[in-house]
């Protein structure tokens, strides 16, 4: 079956800009979670949404905000950029689902956004 | 969630087995641990999750021992595109919810 897609790739923006990243998790997957990985920190999580509903945000600013539709679809805003921002943003999507125990995560390539 | 602790870099040859140890002294009675592979610009690829003793599947080994104080990732014969970031994570896997914490991981360099 078809994996997890992110669009787009590759991405370059201006410092104040917004960005607006989507992820189509694999068929069947309703638990969309996103992580942003840079050089210096690492990989970390941002939010995880299950039937449009954010269940889990990690610790950034509110410049990140998401979304997901009701076919599990998800989208990744970034308002108001900064050249810290730069980074590969990852999409995961999981049939983690409410009081099962988990299995796996199935990650997309990233989208790789660069800010100037 | 647990912190864990793994190597930074690792090297190893063509054809030997390579054995990753993650420690993760405050895991939880509910946590599971995973790891998870990646190679440069692409997702992490889930690779093994086990709760105790021993889990084995096509790609790998999760050694576990009975305190579950440590983890020991076995790769057996590796080849040069095993050549990757090893990432070891503990987390209760029971919450129905999907947050992972991954920590530095483990740079693994596999030469001729």
């Amino acid at each position: 079956k078809a994996g997890v897609t992110q669009t787009p790739r590759y991405l370059i923006k201006t410092r104040g800009q917004q960005v607006t990243l989507s992820c189509s998790p694999i068929s069947g997957h309703r638990s969309v979670s996103w992580y942003q990985q840079t050089p210096g920190q690492g990989l970390q999580f941002l939010f995880e949404y299950f039937s449009e509903t954010q269940r889990n945000k990690g610790n950034f600013p509110g410049r990140f905000s998401g979304r997901q539709f009701s076919n599990s679809r998800s989208e990744m805003n970034v308002s108001t950029l900064e050249l810290g921002d730069s980074a590969l943003y990852l999409c995961a999507s999981s049939p983690a689902g409410t009081g099962k125990v988990n299995t796996e995560a199935f990650f997309g390539q990233g989208t790789r956004l660069t800010v100037v | 969630l647990a912190k864990t602790t793994q190597p930074i870099s690792m090297d190893s040859y063509e054809g030997q087995e390579v054995n990753i140890t993650c420690s993760h002294n405050n895991i939880a009675t509910n946590d599971y641990i995973t790891w998870y592979q990646q190679f440069p610009s692409q997702g992490p690829r889930f690779i093994i999750q086990g709760y105790k003793t021993k889990v084995t599947n096509e790609v790998a080994s999760l050694f576990i021992p009975a305190d579950r104080k440590s983890s020991t990732l076995s790769l057996p014969r590796v080849s040069l595109s095993d050549t990757a970031v090893y990432y070891c994570l503990v987390g209760d896997m029971n919450t129905g919810f999907q947050k992972l914490v991954f920590g530095t991981g483990t740079r693994l360099l596999v030469s001729p």
